[in-house]
């Protein structure tokens, strides 16, 4: 079975922190994303990932950026954590080539990060 | 406007029951819809898949979707207690998925 795994259930941090989420997975999968889930807002892409220190701009990238030095490691970075970042952060990794998310991605269990 | 739209709920029914949830959505170029199950605490898993128009079967699922009415759907026929989770719908047309803001479902026992 694939497995994606997120470092943290959950995270308290204070407005004006550095925050790092890590995300691994053991598939060998090329493509991973991040996604912030917000109640009524459904998931959100922040960042993806087609290859190893390759990264491309999702739909809310700001605020965020991304680190990805290993294949099956793929980090998100607050660099200055807001109370408007509090949520629940998603990782997710997928075969197919080329960013193409037409192929299934698997999630990890999610942290859910609050800032205060 | 967001561009997949679907009721958040939630949506209580007795166990046995058939459950319904739809998404519609406005970008015409979307051609892959997938409906993915998220239980409480945890991350979504997929559920099922569609390619362009038609219906899908597995299980007590069937995906419906409905191009010319950018229609989907998900039913789910004797429902049971461990379906209660919430369902997201997902399309795309490329690289990314848009998800709809996802349905809570409760099926009592």
């Amino acid at each position: 079975d694939v497995k994606v795994t997120q470092s943290s259930r959950y995270l308290v941090k204070r407005t004006g922190e550095k925050v790092f989420l890590e995300c691994v997975q053991d598939m060998d999968h090329e493509n991973m994303f991040w996604y912030r889930q917000d109640p009524g807002l459904g998931l959100r892409l922040i960042y993806f990932s087609y290859d190893v220190k390759m990264k491309e701009k999702g739909d809310i990238p700001e605020g965020y950026s991304v680190s990805r030095e290993k294949k099956e490691r793929f980090s998100l970075i607050l660099e200055s954590a807001s109370t408007n970042q509090t949520s629940m952060y998603l990782c997710a990794s997928s075969l197919s080539e080329a960013g193409a998310s037409t192929d299934t991605q698997y999630f990890g269990p999610g942290t859910r990060l609050t800032v205060l | 406007q967001k561009e997949v739209e679907q009721d958040p709920g939630p949506l209580s029914v007795p166990e046995g029951a058939i459950v319904s949830l739809n998404c519609t959505y406005s970008n015409s170029a979307f051609q892959y819809f997938m409906w993915y199950r998220q239980y409480s605490r945890k991350g979504p898993e997929l559920l099922m898949y569609t390619y362009s128009s038609g219906n899908k079967e597995d299980g007590r699922f069937t995906a419906q979707v409905d191009k010319s009415s950018k229609y989907i759907s998900l039913f789910i026929r004797d429902s049971q207690p461990s379906d209660s989770a919430t369902y997201l719908c997902a399309m795309s047309a490329g690289y990314k998925l848009s998800f709809g803001a996802g349905t809570t479902v409760t099926v009592r026992a």
